[in-house]
Parts: structure tokens; sequence; C-alpha cells
């Protein structure tokens, strides 16, 4: 499976601020993910990041707060913009390869204060 | 709208016993299956994926998929204390849409 680093691994951040994260991974991928961890609930999928393209935004998910860039096939960013106490959530880039198996980053653990 | 079901739990089950995590889905279109293990604190892992109706053994684990009845499973034989985790269903076309994930509580 590939490698996927992602970064920062967690931050404590003000309100109204943004914050972007970063994943990379070791080898092209055609389909990376951005997913949103709550506490206690499981992922729901922000958006596909679209390498040359306008990421695809899942409904409840806008570019203005959550803009995504896909320079090239190996890396992708999330900015949480302006962002609140309701923001506080583990985010997650994903990759998927064969048979559209997922695999993960390590996920960055965000606090709005 | 596509839906994911899984009981929360947590499961209890003594070491050395089967673990039987169920999961149900809404989308007959689906055609591919995962089971997640999550550490508390960590990212999911990977731990099994079915595409075809039947039983795929893996080591310790066995995913069992019934698309007629839109149901997959995962056992796990001879449960260790280091198998407590949140396992979580996901299910694709396109795109994956997880359940909200069962707890295994594995107790020595």
């Amino acid at each position: 499976s590939a490698v996927i680093s992602q970064k920062p691994s967690r931050d404590i951040c003000q309100r109204g601020t943004s914050l972007t994260i970063q994943c990379q991974v070791d080898s092209q991928v055609t389909m990376m993910f951005w997913y949103r961890q709550q506490p206690g609930q499981s992922l729901t999928l922000i958006a596909t990041a679209n390498q040359g393209s306008e990421a695809t935004y899942e409904s409840g998910f806008v570019i203005d707060k959550f803009p995504i860039s896909r320079p090239n096939l190996t890396f992708s960013t999330l900015t949480v913009s302006n962002m609140s106490p309701e923001d506080s959530s583990i985010y997650l880039c994903s990759v998927e390869q064969l048979n559209t198996e997922a695999f993960f980053g390590q996920g960055t653990r965000l606090t709005v204060v | 709208q596509k839906e994911v079901e899984q009981n929360s739990g947590p499961l209890s089950v003594p070491e050395g016993a089967i673990a039987s995590l169920n999961c149900t889905y809404s989308d007959r279109v689906s055609q591919s299956f995962f089971w997640y293990r999550q550490y508390s604190g960590k990212s999911p892992e990977l731990i099994m994926s079915i595409y075809s109706n039947g039983d795929k053994e893996d080591g310790r684990f066995t995913a069992q998929l019934n698309k007629a009845s839109q149901y997959v499973s995962l056992l796990i034989r001879d449960s260790q204390p280091s198998d407590s985790a949140t396992y979580l269903c996901a299910v694709g076309y396109s795109t994956l849409t997880f359940g909200k994930g069962t707890m295994l509580l594995v107790s020595p």
C-alpha cells in the first residue's frame, strides 16, 4: 500500500483563523479524498481532490470553507477556513488504489478554541 | 441517501472467543466492501476487503458478503486483547460510505 504522510498531526487554532493540512503520497495515485471524523462519529467524506481541476464536494461542504488543492498526483492540501469550535475534528487524507481499496494518512487532530 | 448501519456496541468477548461484527447497507449498486480497524486516536487501518458473495478468509479474519440481503460481516477467531478497537464497515461504488463503527472489547 502507498505511504501517506499527513501534517500537521495536530494543532490548536484560534477561532476565525485558517489551517492548511498537507497530504503527501510516496507514489502517484489517481484518487485522493479528504474526510472528517468528528468526536465519537464515523468518517464523513468532505471532497474528492481532483488533479488539475476543482475538487468535488459532498453535500454540506463548500469550497469557500474547505478549499482543496491537488497540484499533482502525489500531493494535496485541505484548508479549514474561518474556523469555529464546531470545526474541531480529525481530518483524514485518503488515497485509493487497486480495486477501490482506500488507505488513510495518520490524520490531523484539530482543536479550535 | 446511502446508509451503512452498524451496532455501536460495545461488543464484549473473552480472549480466544469468536467476535462477530455485522453491517447492513442501503445502496444496492455497491460493489466494494471493506472492514477497517481504528484504535483510539489513530486513523483507520484496512483489514479486509470483499467484492463477491461468500466468504473471504485472511488469517484470523473472515469477511462474509451477502448482496441479496445487503449484509456484510466480519468474524475474528481466537480474539486477542489487541483486537480491542472500533471496527468500521465501508461500502462503495465510486466513493466510500462508512458506518459509525462497532467497538469491540476483548477481555483477557
